[in-house]
């Protein structure tokens, strides 16, 4: 398995606090990845990066900042939690500009109350 | 953007082929089809890609058609193991850094004993 781990696992926090996952990987891709996974969607890019300090948005990244200061390390800051970003959210590393042949980590399972 | 299309769900016997198909009549010429699987509560796992001709890897074999409109993944003996759901993914976007994969609801297969 590709060496990529997801921190935390689950956690359970209140509207209108911030909260930062973080990915970490041992595989030196260059590419990282953050979807959420929602009932009735499919996997949605919020947000990824082409190397160290170059990030892009996706297609829902209201309400979220990532940064990466270092190649192993991906982190997704939720601002400011709402109700609706309760979510799994899993983080992917690749060596391809697609995204394709991506690695998944386990995922994080966050529940804004 | 090419779009893919999946039955939503899909039974099997197990130790009998598994074919899931998956159209894509919009994909473009340099657009390839990565096929991925999502076991329960696990994060996604690539299974395969191709561009025009069949491919085969230890999991899976991919069939193109020759007009590209749609493929078939093959599972040769499926185990309960291989339940999950299969995601067909088309590549999209331009040259660049800004690719990204877009995600259908997959398919549901269901091995049964």
């Amino acid at each position: 398995d590709a060496g990529i781990t997801q921190s935390p696992r689950h956690k359970v926090t209140e509207t209108g606090t911030p909260v930062t996952l973080r990915c970490h990987q041992t595989e030196n891709h260059r590419y990282m990845y953050w979807y959420r996974q929602d009932p009735g969607h499919g996997l949605r890019l919020i947000h990824y990066s082409y190397g160290v300090k170059d990030t892009d948005k996706g297609e829902v990244s209201d309400g979220y900042s990532v940064s990466r200061s270092k190649t192993e390390d991906f982190l997704l800051t939720l601002e400011s939690a709402t109700s609706s970003q309760t979510s799994v959210y899993f983080c992917a590393i690749s060596e391809q500009r697609t995204g394709g042949e991506a690695f998944f980590g386990q995922g994080t399972r966050l529940t804004v109350v | 953007d090419a779009k893919t299309t999946q039955p939503p769900s899909m039974d099997c016997a197990e130790g009998r082929a598994a074919n899931l198909p998956c159209n894509h009549s919009t994909i473009s010429g340099n657009e390839y089809v990565y096929w991925y699987r999502q076991i329960h509560s696990q994060g996604p796992q690539y299974i395969i890609h191709g561009l025009k001709n069949n491919e085969t890897n230890e999991m899976a074999s991919l069939i193109i058609t020759e007009d590209r409109k749609s493929s078939t993944l093959i599972l040769p003996h499926a185990t309960l193991r291989d339940t999950a759901v299969y995601y067909c993914i088309v590549r999209v976007g331009h040259a660049g850094n800004n690719r990204k994969l877009i995600w259908g609801l997959g398919t549901s297969l269901a091995v049964n004993p």
